[in-house]
């Protein structure tokens, strides 16, 4: 059975940083990309951030470009998100998600875990 | 990145079939074949159920079917369930490693 289990959230003043961490389990990890997608108290999706399966490829939406860290060891069938300078408007709850390929060229996530949530406010 | 286009909310009655459509650019929704959409439930997880903008995870009704004209993508879902209440999001590759989702849709089975 495939579980992806993040963890890592909680509650950060504004400009603080806060690590989030997806352990993956049931799955070959460095044959697949990962992604970090968040959901806004009552809102929407939002793509966050994605890693190809061996690092190779990396992004990020422009809303976290320059703030926020993608990486995932693949010996601890790990991905992590480094968030710092965080904001109000990161307030959400963030999910891990495993991509079908390895590339990840495609938005097609069949996995994902339950979220951790992340709350920014002083 | 700007979030693709969906309508708020449509609705349809048990048995009917509806379309929810998902508008972007050449971008993205127009320039590359890898378009999905996913449902979600209150409360749970999304769950993918097109991708590649017409293909179905093995699992997925083929009441569900996806197609794209342009620069747009639809999901049409026919003879409409209870259980098919829910949000749908689009999703869109958008070109150097990044992807795009739409604003989402609810759906409800009146």
């Amino acid at each position: 059975e495939v579980q992806l289990v993040e963890s890592g959230g909680g509650l950060v003043q504004p400009g603080r940083s806060l690590r989030l961490s997806c352990a993956a389990s049931g799955i070959t990890f460095d044959d697949y990309a990962m992604h970090w997608v968040r959901q806004a108290p009552g809102k929407g999706l939002e793509w966050v951030s994605g890693i190809s399966w061996n690092s190779g490829n990396i992004g990020y939406a422009d809303s976290v470009k320059g703030r926020f860290t993608i990486s995932r060891d693949n010996a601890k069938n790990s991905l992590y998100l480094q968030m710092n300078s965080l904001r109000p408007e990161d307030t959400a709850l963030y999910y891990c998600a495993k991509d079908t390929g390895p590339g990840g060229g495609d938005c097609s996530l069949d996995y994902w875990g339950q979220g951790t949530l992340v709350t920014v406010s002083s | 990145q700007s979030a693709l286009t969906q309508p708020a909310s449509v609705s349809g009655s048990p048995g009917q079939s509806i379309t929810i459509s998902c508008t972007g650019t050449s971008s993205d929704v127009g320039g590359y074949n890898y378009v999905s959409w996913y449902q979600q439930h209150p409360g749970k997880a999304p769950k993918l159920m097109i991708y590649d903008v017409i293909k179905r995870p093995s699992g997925v009704p083929d009441r569900f079917s996806g197609s794209r004209s342009a620069n747009t993508a639809s999901l049409t879902i026919s003879g409409l369930q209870a259980e098919d209440e829910a949000d749908y999001y689009c999703c869109s590759y958008a070109g150097s490693y990044t992807w795009v989702f739409g604003g989402g849709t609810k759906l409800t089975v009146l």
